[in-house]
């Protein structure tokens, strides 16, 4: 099975920061990653395919980049509603397989 | 609107069963392939099964293989999770979803349920 390694688990950041996430899989995955953003209580929802295509309707501040075995989640210019937990997941083989989350938290 | 809402959750001894099934609304269901992922309290996500759109094509995580079984009904839009021999550690909520479809089918997740809360305790 393919790990997914998430860092950090949390970051503090203030409105308009940039937030900087990083996902390291166990073996080369090419591009075939995903990030998913978690409001406490509700669904995820899809934010990044194919490491840095950007899911419809997703505003532009979020964007992937990566290769292989690693990958960055960047939000720039973090508003209010973005205070979250992040998920990365590979798309390459079975079992699918998340990344720990990074809460990303109000300072 | 891409909708699916689940249901069968609750509370089930160790070792029982428990069916948990998914209705799907405004999409057409019989195209896309579905998962079913769960999130312990307080935990990550947990990817637990998918199964192809016409039904024939199913893969499991190997914490539930040879237990739990995904299956769909299309004339009914409706996804099920049949879970047996459930396991403390099974306690989670689980939530439905969708698949992108595409160049990425069975392996990517655009939609979500809100999901449903299986509690195995004796």
């Amino acid at each position: 099975d393919i790990q997914m390694t998430q860092s950090p688990s949390s970051v503090s950041a203030s409105v308009g920061d940039r937030v900087t996430i990083t996902c390291r899989a166990s073996q080369d995955i090419t591009s075939w990653l995903a990030w998913y953003q978690q409001i406490p209580g509700t669904a995820p929802k899809l934010l990044i395919y194919a490491a840095s295509s950007l899911q419809s309707g997703v505003p532009s501040r979020f964007s992937g980049s990566g290769s292989g075995t690693d990958f960055t989640l960047t939000i720039n210019s973090l508003q209010p509603e973005d205070f979250a937990t992040y998920y990365c997941q590979q798309t390459d083989s079975f079992p699918l397989t998340f990344g720990g989350g990074t809460k990303v938290e109000i300072k | 609107q891409v909708q699916v809402v689940e249901s069968g959750g609750g509370v089930v001894q160790p070792g029982r069963s428990l069916r948990l099934s998914c209705a799907a609304s405004g999409f057409t269901f019989s195209l896309y392939a579905m998962h079913w992922v769960r999130q312990a309290p307080g935990k990550g996500l947990e990817w637990v099964a998918v199964i192809s759109y016409e039904g024939y094509t199913k893969y499991y995580a190997d914490s539930v293989k040879g237990r739990f079984t995904i299956s769909r009904d299309n004339s009914k839009n409706t996804l099920y999770l049949e879970m047996d021999s459930l396991r403390t550690e099974d306690t989670a909520v689980y939530h439905c979803a969708k698949d992108w479809g595409g160049p990425y089918t069975l392996k990517l997740i655009d939609s979500w349920g809100q999901g449903t809360l299986v509690t195995v305790s004796s």
